[in-house]
């Protein structure tokens, strides 16, 4: 059974700083992965998608990468901005596209 | 527009209850979810639905019964509500073959059992 583990829980860094949250996942058998962010009271907004057969996507100051075979993505966030803070969730999509698997998020908090 | 929406966004309800959540998606999707959010914050499929047929169904009380009267809804209806389904569920759809299956997510239902 997959499982997604994100480290860490809750990072809180000055604004200005570049940043990386990491995520890893038990079974290597994906079809995709995908990075949401979620802010409080909020649903979920998806911001990058990366499929099984790519390495890395990138949106603005976004940066996800991905290593299927050692089970590991992560992502970048550059220049952080206080308007960064919320949860980032990672989520793996099954080999049948049907059913995504979440981690436990990282909450981040960028202060001014 | 609203891609997903669900109604209602709030509720609360006494236990032994029976309630309902709503959802409908506007995109054209085949294929339809229900995930619940705890209260530490992990989300967990409960079902999914491609064109109206149940295709995964999670460790979820029989309590909880999804119903998809067509691909553009799914909705959940819960029996004899206990305090611990006092959780957020969120309703989601994507395409099946579409570029990664990417997923969209409704707001959120906060539903609270006293």
């Amino acid at each position: 059974k997959q499982e997604v583990t994100q480290i860490p829980a809750a990072l809180s860094v000055p604004e200005g700083e570049n940043l990386v949250l990491n995520c890893s996942f038990t079974d290597s058998a994906i079809y995709n992965l995908q990075w949401f962010r979620q802010d409080p009271g909020k649903g979920l907004t998806s911001l990058l998608l990366i499929q099984s057969s790519q390495r890395e996507q990138t949106s603005g100051r976004l940066n996800a990468s991905l290593d299927k075979s050692s089970g590991r993505s992560t992502l970048y966030i550059a220049a952080s901005q206080p308007g960064d803070s919320a949860t980032y969730l990672c989520a793996v999509v099954n080999n049948a596209g049907n059913m995504l698997t979440f981690g436990g998020g990282t909450r981040l908090m960028v202060k001014p | 527009d609203t891609a997903v929406s669900q109604t209602p966004k709030y509720l609360v309800t006494q236990m032994g209850n029976d309630k309902s959540i709503k959802c409908e998606q506007n995109l054209g999707h085949d294929t339809m979810y229900w995930y619940k959010q705890d209260s530490k914050k992990f989300l967990k499929i409960m079902f999914s639905y491609n064109n109206k047929e149940l295709i995964i169904n999670e460790t979820v009380p029989n309590r909880f019964s999804p119903k998809s009267p067509d691909k553009a809804h799914l909705n959940l209806h819960i029996n004899s509500l206990e305090l611990g389904d006092s959780a957020v569920y969120f309703c989601a759809s994507s395409q099946t073959g579409s570029y990664g299956n990417t997923i969209y997510f409704g707001e959120g239902s906060w539903l609270t059992v006293v």
